[in-house]
C-alpha cells in the first residue's frame, strides 16, 4: 500500500518570498502523484500532477513540483508567494488497486502568507 | 458543466438519526468515492466505486452505506449518526487511474 508524509503541518512565508511544502511517499510502483489546494471552507483544487512524463511539473498559479524518485519525494515550491497562496494543500498518491484506483492523501500542510 | 455536486452543505443530525448525503456528476465518470476530513487527518476513504453497481469499502466504512445504481449518482447514507461521525464529507470522480479526481465542495455534518 502506499503512504504520503507531509513533512511540516504548518509553514509560514511572507509575501513575496519562496514557497517550499515537502511530500515524500512510499510506494512498489511508478506512482501518480498530486498536490491539491484546499481555501477555507472550499471543496479541493487541483494543482499539478506527475503521472511518468516529465520530472518537473508546472501547475497552476505558479507552483510546481518535483518528482524525485531516488528520495521518493514530490516537492512543492513557488518561486514568490502571493496572499492568496494562503490555504491547505494536500499530496496525494494513486495507487491501483484490483477493483480501481484509490488517493492516498497526505495530513495536509497549512500555509500562512505574512504581509 | 457542474463537474460534482453534493448537497446539503451543512447539516445537524441527532445522533441515532438517518440521513443521505447526495453527490451527482455529469463527467461520465466511472470511478467515484466518498471521503471524510477530519483536523490533522487529511482525507480518509469512506467507500468507492468503479462503475454502476459496484462498490467496495475503503479505509473506514463502518457506519456508512453506498449504492451506485447509475454512473452519475453515488449517495452516501448514514445508517444511525454518531458524533464520531461529525466531520467534512466530500464525494470525488475520476475517469481512470492515475487521472486527477474533481471533488465536490463538501458537505459540513455535525451529530449532536
Amino acid at each position: 500500500a502506499q503512504s504520503v508524509t507531509q513533512l511540516d503541518s504548518h509553514v509560514s512565508v511572507s509575501e513575496g518570498t519562496p514557497v517550499l511544502l515537502r511530500c515524500n511517499y512510499s510506494s512498489s510502483y511508478s506512482p501518480s502523484l498530486f498536490w491539491y489546494v484546499q481555501h477555507p471552507n472550499k471543496g479541493l483544487q487541483l494543482l499539478l500532477k506527475y503521472t511518468s512524463a516529465a520530472t518537473l511539473v508546472k501547475g497552476i498559479n505558479g507552483f510546481e513540483a518535483e518528482f524525485k524518485k531516488s528520495e521518493t519525494s514530490f516537492h512543492l515550491t513557488k518561486p514568490s508567494a502571493h496572499m492568496s497562496d494562503a490555504a491547505e494543500y494536500f499530496c496525494v498518491v494513486s495507487d491501483q488497486l484490483d477493483t480501481g484506483n484509490q488517493f492516498y492523501f497526505g495530513t495536509g500542510t497549512s500555509l500562512t502568507v505574512i504581509p | 458543466n457542474a463537474g460534482v455536486t453534493q448537497t446539503p452543505k451543512f447539516q445537524v443530525l441527532k445522533t441515532g438519526q438517518s440521513m443521505t448525503l447526495q453527490c451527482a456528476q455529469d463527467m461520465n465518470h466511472e470511478y467515484m468515492s466518498w471521503y471524510r476530513q477530519d483536523p490533522g487527518m487529511g482525507l480518509r476513504l469512506i467507500h468507492y466505486s468503479v462503475g454502476a453497481g459496484i462498490t467496495d469499502q475503503g479505509e473506514v466504512p463502518n457506519g456508512y452505506n453506498v449504492s451506485r445504481s447509475t454512473t452519475e449518482d453515488f449517495p452516501l447514507r448514514l445508517l444511525s449518526a454518531a458524533p464520531s461521525q461529525t466531520s467534512v464529507y466530500f464525494c470525488a470522480s475520476s475517469y481512470a487511474f492515475s487521472a486527477e479526481a474533481f471533488f465536490g465542495q463538501g458537505t459540513r455534518l455535525t451529530v449532536v
